[in-house]
């Protein structure tokens, strides 16, 4: 069975950095994108950024670029979102997901759409 | 960067009735492939529920139906039951994958 379980949660102090780990298993973590995703409390989803396990090679949300670090470990299937310099406004449920992919025969397409998520990491930041 | 717009922001109906939520893209999308829409209920994490504009994912009712292209999306619930009372996100994938901000129905 598939799943991405994630590190527990946090608190931290404005202008600390905080790092999220995303274990996967149940599937080879190379094989699908791990996208980051966080919600503020009662707010709607917003997109962080995503990596490609295979090449390390990171994609991030303007609003993020500078802030965020996103790497992998394939040796141990595990992703890792680091956010820098927090700020009150950072305080949300931090959640990892896997993009899905339909295989048939020897071909495997991507859905563009994320067919498996975290549990989420709350990342709490307040003085 | 595109912008996607869910109307309503809210919706109030009983179960049985149908439900058709709105998604528009701030300009025409590459593919229909990228759109997909997820069901939020609190406390809870998102679930995929259409890829691809129009494919259900796995285990999804088939009360619940995706149509559109270009700028226009829908999520059509046939019939609501008492489990489909929740929060429901459009997103489009990409090197910047963005989500609307949602449209709650809830029972009136």
């Amino acid at each position: 069975q598939v799943h991405l379980v994630q590190s527990g949660a946090e608190v931290k102090k404005p202008g600390a950095s905080v790092r999220v780990s995303c274990e996967a298993s149940g599937y080879t973590f190379t094989d699908h994108f791990l996208h980051w995703v966080r919600q503020a409390p009662g707010q709607g989803l917003e997109w962080v950024g995503r990596i490609n396990p295979t090449t390390g090679s990171p994609d991030f949300a303007e609003k993020f670029q500078g802030r965020v670090t996103l790497t992998s470990d394939t040796s141990i299937s595990t992703a890792y979102m680091e956010l820098s310099t927090l700020r009150s406004d950072d305080t949300a449920t931090y959640y990892c997901a896997r993009v899905g992919r339909l295989c048939s025969s020897n071909t495997c397409v991507s859905t563009y759409a994320f067919d498996v998520w975290g549990q989420g990491t709350v990342v709490t930041v307040s003085s | 960067e595109i912008v996607l717009t869910q109307s309503p922001g809210s919706l109030s109906l009983s179960p049985g009735e149908r439900a058709t939520l709105s998604c528009r893209a701030s300009q025409s999308v590459a593919s229909s492939t990228y759109l997909a829409w997820y069901q939020q209920k609190p406390g809870q994490t998102p679930r995929l529920l259409i890829y691809g504009a129009s494919n259900r994912a796995t285990g999804i009712p088939d009360r619940f139906s995706g149509s559109g292209s270009g700028t226009d999306f829908t999520l059509t619930i046939s019939r609501l039951e008492p489990e489909d009372f929740a929060l429901y996100y459009c997103q489009l994938y990409g090197r910047a994958t963005v989500f609307g901000p949602g449209t709650k129905v809830d029972i009136k």
